[in-house]
C-alpha cells in the first residue's frame, strides 16, 4: 500500500528532446505528490508538486500529468538539456502520514 | 528563509566507532524531521523521522538510532559502526507538504 513504483530506472535523451519518467502509486489516501531532482553529491532538491484536484501542473519547462483514476503520474521535461542530466525521484504522501514515499529513482542522461 | 545545516559533509569511520551526525533547521518551529539513507545508486530509504523533541519513529530495525534534544536539531547515531553502514546520509525537515533536503554526509566505514 505504501509503495511508488518508478520507471524507467535511466533514460538518455537527446538535447531538445522530451523526457518522460513514470510514477504509479497505489495507496488512495495519497494527496500529495512531489518531484524531487538530485545532484552528484548533493541533496534531492524539490522541482515541482501536485495535488490530485488537478490534471497537469506546468513550471516552465517541466510539467506535472496526474491521472487519478490510473493512479499515475508522470514528469515531463520538455527541451531537455544537459543541465538537466541528474537523478529524479518521484515521491507520495497523504492523509495522516508524516511520511514522504520515494520511488526509485530515474538516472536522466541529455546528450549534448 | 528557512535553511538546514547537515554536517559533516564527509566522513570516514572504523568499524566498530561511535557515530554522530548532526542537523539543524532555522527560520521554522516544529518541523517534522527525517533522516534518509540513500546507498550506491539512487534509492532513498527512511531510517527516521520525528515530529516533536524527543518522539522518534523508527523505520527498519538496524545499527543506528535517532535523538532530537531540541526542536530543531535532529541527531543521528550508532555506538559502533558496521560496514554495511556506508552511504549517503540525508536530513529533511518537512513544512505542512513540502520537505526540504539537508546536502547530505557520505558515511565510509572502513
Amino acid at each position: 500500500q505504501q509503495q511508488v513504483k518508478q520507471s524507467p530506472q535511466s533514460l538518455i535523451v537527446q538535447k531538445g528532446g522530451i523526457s518522460i519518467i513514470n510514477c504509479a502509486y497505489e495507496n488512495t489516501a495519497f494527496d500529495y505528490f512531489p518531484w524531487y531532482q538530485q545532484f552528484p553529491g548533493k541533496g534531492p532538491a524539490l522541482l515541482i508538486a501536485i495535488r490530485p484536484d488537478v490534471s497537469e501542473k506546468k513550471e516552465g519547462r517541466f510539467t506535472i500529468s496526474f491521472n487519478k483514476s490510473a493512479k499515475q503520474f508522470s514528469l515531463h521535461i520538455m527541451d531537455s538539456q544537459p543541465g538537466d542530466s541528474a537523478t529524479y525521484f518521484c515521491a507520495a504522501s497523504g492523509g495522516s502520514n508524516y511520511k514522504l514515499t520515494f520511488g526509485k529513482g530515474t538516472l536522466l542522461t541529455v546528450n549534448p | 528563509s528557512q535553511t538546514i545545516h547537515q554536517w559533516p559533509a564527509t566522513l570516514v569511520q572504523p568499524v566498530g566507532s561511535p557515530l554522530s551526525l548532526e542537523c539543524t533547521v532555522e527560520g521554522t518551529s516544529n518541523p517534522n524531521l527525517y533522516w534518509y539513507r540513500q546507498a550506491a545508486g539512487r534509492g532513498l530509504q527512511l531510517l527516521f523521522y520525528s515530529v516533536g523533541i524527543g518522539q522518534i519513529s523508527s523505520e527498519v530495525p538496524q545499527n543506528l538510532s535517532a535523538s532530537r534534544p531540541q526542536d530543531r536539531q535532529f541527531i543521528l547515531s550508532s555506538k559502533k559502526l558496521l560496514l554495511s553502514d556506508s552511504g549517503f546520509y540525508l536530513c529533511a525537515w518537512r513544512r505542512i507538504t513540502e520537505a526540504f533536503f539537508g546536502q547530505g554526509t557520505r558515511l565510509t566505514v572502513v
